[in-house]
């Protein structure tokens, strides 16, 4: 069973600009969480998506948005990039909405210059 | 709002020593708990989960974590340490009927052959 697939796994962008991720979760799981994790700040929760609505949103600036499609998969999107977004975004996947566990991804570790 | 602490920020220990890393987490409800760890490149994996039932949980590759209600604690061990258990291990808890994920800052452990 494939696990929770993120595209691309690096990224560098310079200030400005706009980027979107992409993650695949494990084939059943209708649930995507996203979270930034960065050394001064750990990790922190973005976005948790359910059939394909948000159901909870993290403290983060508007900037950050994120959907997730019919077949589960999930795209983050983050506009005009600031340095202090360079972090790795992770994005997890289980089945329920609770009482499983997550699934986590690789990562993406986005630099931003 | 949920937080959880894990007060040991980098722990040092030689192979064979006894492993145990703390983390108090304050809600007042029904608890689940996990921890995660995080080995250098890899990602995040689950060690063990407690959603209810018999406070000491047992985990992968020798970990266990018992559940201490009166002490908001859920504290991590392993009787004796590998060189392979060099990682980042975090606490975790899921806010009630969702999976947005409070983790805790994270530990590091290094082990010394």
């Amino acid at each position: 069973k494939a696990g929770v697939t993120q595209t691309p796994r690096y990224l560098i962008k310079t200030r400005g600009q706009q980027v979107t991720l992409s993650c695949s979760p494990i084939s059943g799981h209708r649930s995507v969480s996203w979270y930034q994790q960065t050394p001064g700040q750990g990790l922190q929760f973005l976005f948790e998506y359910f059939s394909e609505t948000q159901r909870n949103k993290g403290n983060f600036p508007g900037r950050f948005s994120g959907r997730q499609f019919s077949n589960s998969r999930s795209e983050m999107n983050v506009s005009t990039l600031e340095l202090g977004d360079s972090a790795l975004y992770l994005c997890a996947s289980s089945f329920r909405q609770s009482n499983t566990e997550a699934f986590f991804g690789q990562g993406t570790r986005l630099t931003v210059v | 709002a949920q937080s959880v602490s894990q007060h040991n920020h980098h722990v040092i220990l030689s192979e064979a020593a006894s492993l145990e890393l703390g983390c108090n987490y304050s809600y007042g409800g029904t608890v689940n708990l996990f921890w995660y760890v995080q080995y250098p490149g890899q990602h995040l994996q689950l060690l063990l989960k407690y959603f209810s039932g018999d406070p000491l949980v047992k985990g992968i590759k020798g970990f266990e974590a018992e559940f201490i209600k009166s002490k908001f604690s859920f504290n991590l061990r392993k009787p004796s340490v590998q060189w392979s258990d060099t990682a980042e291990y975090f606490c975790a808890v899921p806010r009630a009927g969702s999976y947005q994920l409070t983790f805790g800052k994270g530990t590091k452990l290094s082990v010394i052959p």
